[in-house]
């Protein structure tokens, strides 16, 4: 099973909205409603940001947000804020196993 | 509250064996799949596999079976994972990470364990 792809990185202004992209294929993200996005801060367990393409769980904030087209999903984080610096990477259901991306690496300007 | 705390650092020498626990509170262990998580230094998230806590049952990703092994004790509400014949390459910090509802997503994760490998 091959990592879904993610850009390295991506920047923002604060204030500004970010979209991180992650392709993947018909086995995987076209076929199944179970993308998931994990924010990761520098030396700290990931975190869950959206699931099943477009939740959130409870104390996420709604800036954060995910849909998903065809074989590509993505998040998109409004209203940038100096904490949402963090590495970010999503994450799919690939029938009875998971792929993650590689991550991108996200940094406010 | 929901949490999971795993075992602590490990320094290991190539070809010896480690085993990290993963111990779960605040909910009940055996309603929810647990995941492990590999992240080598500098590098991407890598799923390893899930053990399925009702019945034992594991699940290795490719690049996974065989020298890595998944186990339970429910009677304390804790996952292992055991790794044996270590490698160089195996130095990373390993996750678990429960699934909100099989499958679904990793909405708890432990607090991750770094193992090093060296001579």
């Amino acid at each position: 099973q091959s990592a879904l792809t993610q850009p390295a990185s991506v920047s923002g202004s604060p204030g500004q909205s970010i979209t991180i992209s992650c392709t993947g294929t018909s086995s995987d993200v076209g076929s199944y409603n179970l993308v998931s996005w994990y924010q990761q801060h520098p030396g700290k367990a990931p975190k869950l940001m959206i699931y099943e393409g477009s939740k959130r769980p409870s104390g996420v904030s709604n800036r954060f947000s995910g849909s998903k087209s065809g074989n590509t999903a993505s998040l998109t984080i409004s209203g940038l804020q100096a904490e949402d610096e963090a590495d970010y990477y999503c994450c799919s259901y690939a029938g009875s196993s998971w792929v993650f991306g590689g991550g991108t690496e996200l940094t406010v300007l | 509250q929901v949490q999971l705390v795993q075992s602590g650092s490990e320094l290991k020498k190539p070809g010896a064996s480690v085993k990290v626990s993963c111990k779960a509170s605040g909910y009940t262990f055996t309603t929810y799949a647990m995941n492990w998580v590999r992240q080598a230094p500098g590098q991407g998230l890598e799923w390893m596999g899930w053990i399925n806590t009702k019945t034992g049952n594991p699940t290795y990703a490719q690049g996974f079976t065989g020298r890595f092994v998944f186990s339970l004790d429910t009677s304390v509400r804790t996952a292992y994972l055991q790794i044996s014949s270590l490698k160089a390459d195996d130095t990373a910090v390993y996750y678990c990470a429960r699934d909100l509802s099989f499958p679904d997503a990793f909405d708890i994760w432990g607090q991750g364990t770094m193992v090093t490998v060296s001579s």
